[in-house]
């Protein structure tokens, strides 16, 4: 079955203390990306990646790093989370234009 | 620079009544645009797309969309909505040359009984 897995699906942390969001696809996809959600604001992309070893920043970077070293994987770091990032996170993987296949999310809240 | 509005923020529907959420975009080249919906608790899930063709485009659960270029808009439409639609609908938008997928703010889409 073709998905998109984020783990966890629910995490609290406290400030400053590192995280990580993982994200893996099995559909061979080029092309993924990470997305926060918030109340009246929608999704809005973090980071986003075009193949292995290729990233660039979306429209709210800071405060996240990401990393793409296998294809099929691409996690979402918290190098020392605060409060303004707790929210609903979404990866989500597509080839070219086609459709994008999102994971489940993670909502995410830092203390 | 792209960007996607979405003028409603909440549609309250009776059920089996008629439904269009509204859609309008710019963008300075051509355009590839998706409305997505998210159920409670879920991902987004494609509902359908426009590529190229026809400007009518039809999709799962009897929704449709018109993709309107004089107008840049791309409003999403139901003849007769269920219980099940209560859920939250996002028109996004490609511009063709760029890779960033952008999202509206969403439309709170709420069908009464």
């Amino acid at each position: 079955e073709a998905q998109v897995t984020q783990n966890p699906r629910y995490l609290i942390t406290v400030t400053g203390k590192k995280l990580t969001v993982t994200c893996s696809q099995n559909m061979n996809h080029e092309y993924m990306s990470w997305y926060r959600q918030d109340p009246g604001l929608g999704l809005r992309q973090i980071y986003y990646s075009m193949n292995v070893e290729v990233t660039d920043k979306g429209d709210v970077p800071e405060g996240y790093k990401v990393s793409r070293k296998e294809k099929r994987n691409f996690p979402l770091i918290l190098e020392s989370p605060s409060p303004n990032q707790t929210s609903l996170y979404f990866c989500a993987s597509r080839r070219g234009v086609t459709e994008a296949f999102f994971g489940q999310g993670t909502r995410l809240t830092v203390v | 620079a792209q960007s996607v509005t979405q003028l409603d923020s909440q549609v309250p529907v009776f059920e089996e009544a008629p439904v269009e959420l509204r859609c309008n975009y710019s963008s300075s080249v051509s355009v590839y645009l998706f409305w997505y919906v998210q159920y409670p608790n879920q991902g987004l899930q494609l509902l359908l797309k426009y590529l190229s063709g026809s400007t009518l485009v039809k999709g799962i659960n009897g929704f449709e969309a018109e993709f309107n270029k004089s107008q840049t808009s791309f409003h999403l439409r139901k003849p007769s909505v269920h219980i099940s639609d209560t859920a939250e609908y996002f028109c996004a938008v490609i511009s063709t040359g760029a890779n960033n997928l952008f999202f509206g703010t969403g439309t709170r889409l709420t069908v009464i009984p």
